[in-house]
């Protein structure tokens, strides 16, 4: 069970420079987030899913946008990177809106 | 919004119990209390979930006053391997009205545990 896979570990971009992350769940579960955390930091919310179909807005949206075509599957995109979003983002999914969230192991972006 | 407040940090040795204690002042009615912790070049993983009273799992118990205005949780026996930082959340995921506030992580609380 691989639980929240997020795509890729690591990049480096240039300013300007647009990329999507990748974030797949096979726990079936309907609430899906992305976060950014920055050093000394807690975890700030972008954007979420409360199911397939739907996105919305969170903490820190401006300069992401974000699609949930399939359940499994949750994506962050940047359509043009700035160093201000050089960061480490996390996935993570939870089964209802009461329920614990699980994880990815984060994806460190750095915009140059 | 219930904002959470924890100490910033926080040091112990192995073998003690260590108690890290969440404000929230402001929490709602249907808020729940959780506790997740964070290792470095990781995410954060889930511990505990209350809503009041004393719960307690495998691995920490977390106990919540009548008034619901802070949590403990609860550390038994810690070792070099729960130094960590923890992170209280207060509250439901989604509000009347739209907004997703159960979801502020804060700063969280940053445990040192010595030999």
């Amino acid at each position: 069970n691989a639980g929240v896979t997020q795509t890729p570990k690591f990049r480096v971009l240039k300013t300007g420079q647009s990329m999507t992350l990748l974030c797949a769940q096979d726990m079936n579960h309907e609430y899906m987030y992305w976060y950014r955390q920055d050093p000394g930091m807690g975890l700030r919310l972008i954007h979420y899913s409360v199911g397939e179909g739907t996105t919305a807005k969170g903490e820190v949206p401006d300069g992401y946008n974000v699609s949930r075509l399939k359940k499994q599957n949750f994506l962050l995109g940047l359509e043009s990177a700035a160093p201000s979003q050089t960061s480490v983002y996390f996935c993570a999914s939870s089964l209802r809106r009461d329920q614990p969230q699980h994880f990815g192991d984060g994806t460190r972006l750095s915009i140059l | 919004l219930a904002k959470t407040t924890q100490p910033i940090s926080m040091d112990s040795y192995e073998g003690q119990e260590v108690n890290i204690t969440c404000s929230h002042n402001n929490i709602a009615t249907n808020d729940y209390i959780t506790w997740y912790q964070q290792f470095p070049s990781q995410g954060p993983r889930f511990i505990i979930q209350g809503y009041k009273t004393k719960v307690t799992n495998e691995v920490a118990s977390l106990f919540i006053p009548a008034d619901r205005k802070s949590s403990t949780l609860s550390l038994p026996r810690v070792s070099l391997s729960d130094t960590a930082v923890y992170y209280c959340l207060v509250g439901d995921v989604f509000k009347r009205g739209g907004g997703a506030d159960g979801l502020t992580f804060g700063k969280g609380t940053h445990l040192i545990i010595q030999p």
